[in-house]
């Protein structure tokens, strides 16, 4: 079956630092990656994506890499701020699993002000 | 434009109970998803569909059904809840190509 796991449960970053974020995969054939950040009572929000015939895709104070012979992927949030603190989550999705999303567990980001 | 909406928002049942979770989405989008959330855990896929008249079970799709009658609602039963049922309940819409979008949530207790 599908595994996408993160490295660390939660991290805590001083405001202004960067933060990355983690996850692993396991299906070789997936090839749409998410971000999605759940602040508390709400839905996951996308954040970035990236297909797998990219390495790297940058956004507004974002960042996302793939490493596709390892299959890991991270998020990198520049200049952290307050309002990043969130859990956020991988999530990876193949074609040949019927085009449905796998989620990590999530990492819990903190921002220290 | 709602995007895509859950109702109810907050929901206590009885053990033995039976419920149905309402998504509707105005996004136009084919497919559909219902996932679970439990504390310390992502989200797990119960069920979900790829078009209107489809669906197919995910990751736990025990003790719940679905149906998709129109395309933009996608609805979620429990027949008889339990307690292991008790969970933060998603919906998401997604063209399959692209990123999924999600509600609210649905908050249920069963007691």
């Amino acid at each position: 079956g599908e595994s996408v796991g993160l490295h660390l449960p939660t991290l805590s970053v001083q405001e202004g630092d960067n933060s990355i974020i983690n996850c692993a995969y396991s299906n070789s054939a997936s090839d749409y990656f998410i971000w999605y950040k759940q602040e508390s009572g709400k839905g996951p929000q996308f954040i970035i994506d990236i297909r797998s015939n990219m390495d790297k895709r940058q956004g507004q104070r974002v960042t996302v890499l793939l490493n596709k012979t390892v299959k890991h992927l991270s998020l990198q949030i520049a200049a952290t701020q307050p309002g990043d603190s969130a859990v956020y989550f991988c999530a990876e999705k193949a074609s040949n699993t019927g085009n449905q999303f796998y989620f990590g567990t999530g990492t819990s980001l903190t921002v220290i002000p | 434009n709602a995007g895509v909406t859950q109702t109810p928002k907050f929901r206590v049942l009885k053990t033995g109970q039976s419920m149905t979770l309402l998504c509707a989405q105005d996004m136009n989008h084919e497919y559909m998803y219902w996932y679970r959330q439990d504390p310390g855990m992502g989200l797990r896929l119960i069920h979900y569909s790829v078009g209107e008249g489809t669906t197919a079970k995910g990751e736990v799709p025990d003790g719940y059904n679905v149906s998709r009658l129109k395309k933009q609602n996608f609805l979620l039963g429990l027949e008889s809840a339990a307690p292991s049922q008790t969970s933060v309940y998603f919906c998401a819409t997604s063209t399959g190509d692209t990123e999924a979008f999600f509600g609210q949530g649905t908050r249920l207790t069963v007691v």
